[in-house]
């Protein structure tokens, strides 16, 4: 679906370098995640955010940051890259009100070096 | 929320045969349970969700039960096909987050 866009696709990074994910949805949704992907650990949560002034973290925001710019947009930064975050990393949206299930970005595959 | 266990991590089926995936949640506030299905090099997508006041929910060769008081879900695929090859995910929500399991990964073979 084209309707949860990610950027970049693909990115190899240094070690030590910054770098911004980016999340943006034509869906009108009001929640908005970041999850990683290893594999044999499943998705896990980094950060969540319900509304533009509301954010929260997940069971491991150590080592990001996100920033919520607008309903439509959410970004995942991190401050200062290093190999143990090399992973598929995951946007998510959904609705306040029903709770349904998410939808979710085509990914991005995150390289560090 | 909290942990989500997933059994088993890995399954391989005969094509016409069914394929089990079990998992066991730990928050007790936890009400809304999906199953998602990720195909190779592919988003998760969602296949069936299920609330926790109700028992059961079939779509079609889908199936997902729950049990609330013993707190554990399945997903339950009948007459599989090579098509259905790919991980599964599990999750429970508690209307502020959602927790996955591992994954399973199911192979059918023709």
């Amino acid at each position: 679906d084209a309707d949860v866009t990610q950027t970049p696709r693909n990115r190899i990074t240094k070690t030590g370098k910054r770098i911004m994910l980016e999340c943006s949805q034509t869906k009108g949704h009001d929640r908005m995640y970041w999850y990683r992907q290893d594999p044999g650990l499943g998705l896990r949560l980094i950060y969540y955010s319900f509304d533009v002034k509301d954010i929260n973290k997940g069971e491991i925001s150590d080592g990001y940051s996100v920033s919520r710019q607008a309903q439509a947009k959410f970004s995942l930064s991190l401050e200062s890259a290093i190999p143990n975050q090399t992973a598929l990393y995951f946007c998510a949206t959904s609705d306040l009100h029903t709770n349904y299930g998410y939808t979710f970005g085509s990914g991005t595959r995150l390289t560090v070096v | 929320g909290e942990n989500v266990e997933q059994h088993p991590s890995t399954l391989s089926v005969q094509e016409g045969d069914s394929a089990v995936i079990k998992c066991t949640y730990s928050d007790s506030a936890s009400n809304y349970f999906p199953w998602y299905k990720q195909e190779l090099g592919k988003r998760p997508q969602l296949i069936i969700d299920i609330r926790s006041n109700v028992g059961e929910k079939k779509d079609q060769r889908i199936a997902v039960t729950l049990n609330k008081t013993a707190k554990h879900f399945s997903l339950h695929i009948t007459e599989t096909q090579p098509e259905d090859s790919a991980v599964y995910f599990c999750a429970s929500s508690n209307n502020n987050d959602m927790r996955f399991g591992a994954g399973t990964r199911l192979t059918v073979k023709p």
